[in-house]
């Protein structure tokens, strides 16, 4: 299995609170992701990098934001929470024209 | 833009049938990547298989199948003799050159027993 960690598993978070989701690799590969899953959604993207430093918008970005400071982490963050954002989170890795593999997902809860 | 679409939401079959999972895309590049996962009712996402835009040829993995059709644009999945362990959700996602999985609603597989 990939070397894909999401920390954490589970978060249940006020309205109006920032929260940040973590998502750590040992593979050393180059794109990072963040999805988001919902039902009658399947799975949208919400930011993605394709380096330390390099990162971009994906189809649901609106209320989250990105960091990557190292290869190895790509952090997700809600500046303020709120109830729409209540989901399913997965990262996933890749190299190039590979396939992506996939962490255990993170489920928040906004109340 | 790049599109994928299940069209069947949900799918219920006794066990030992066959089914087949439709899958269709849409792209106006002429490189792209077509994927399936599976996600069991655990809920990870579980990698089945590649396949890049310049290899038609059908691929079967013991009883998995895949049929890649590009006058189609058609890329469906087949169980034979499905099993209880098969149920889950099966989705279909294209990649242009790299990154950027965009994937279909998935469908919802019941094998009953």
């Amino acid at each position: 299995d990939a070397g894909i960690t999401q920390s954490p598993r589970h978060k249940v978070t006020e309205t109006g609170t920032p929260v940040t989701l973590r998502c750590h690799q040992t593979e050393n590969h180059r794109y990072m992701y963040w999805y988001r899953q919902d039902p009658g959604h399947g799975l949208r993207l919400i930011h993605y990098s394709y380096g330390v430093k390099d990162t971009d918008k994906g189809e649901v970005s609106d209320g989250y934001s990105v960091s990557r400071s190292k290869t190895e982490d790509f952090l997700l963050t809600l500046e303020s929470a709120t109830s729409s954002q209540t989901s399913v989170y997965f990262c996933a890795i890749s190299q190039m024209n590979t396939e992506a593999f996939f962490g255990q997902g993170t489920r928040l809860t906004v109340v | 833009a790049q599109k994928v679409t299940q069209a069947q939401t949900e799918i219920s079959v006794v066990e030992k049938e066959d089914v087949t999972l439709d899958c269709v895309y849409e792209t106006r590049d002429t490189t792209y990547y077509l994927f399936w996962y599976k996600q069991p009712p655990s809920g990870e996402l579980v990698f089945l298989i590649r396949r890049n835009s310049f290899d038609e040829q059908n691929e079967i993995s013991g009883r998995y199948s895949w049929n890649f059709q590009k006058s189609t644009s058609s890329f469906n999945f087949t169980i034979t003799a499905s099993q209880v362990v098969d149920s889950a959700v099966y989705f279909c996602a294209l990649s242009l050159r790299s990154e950027k999985l965009v994937f279909g609603k998935g469908t919802k597989l019941t094998v009953n027993p």
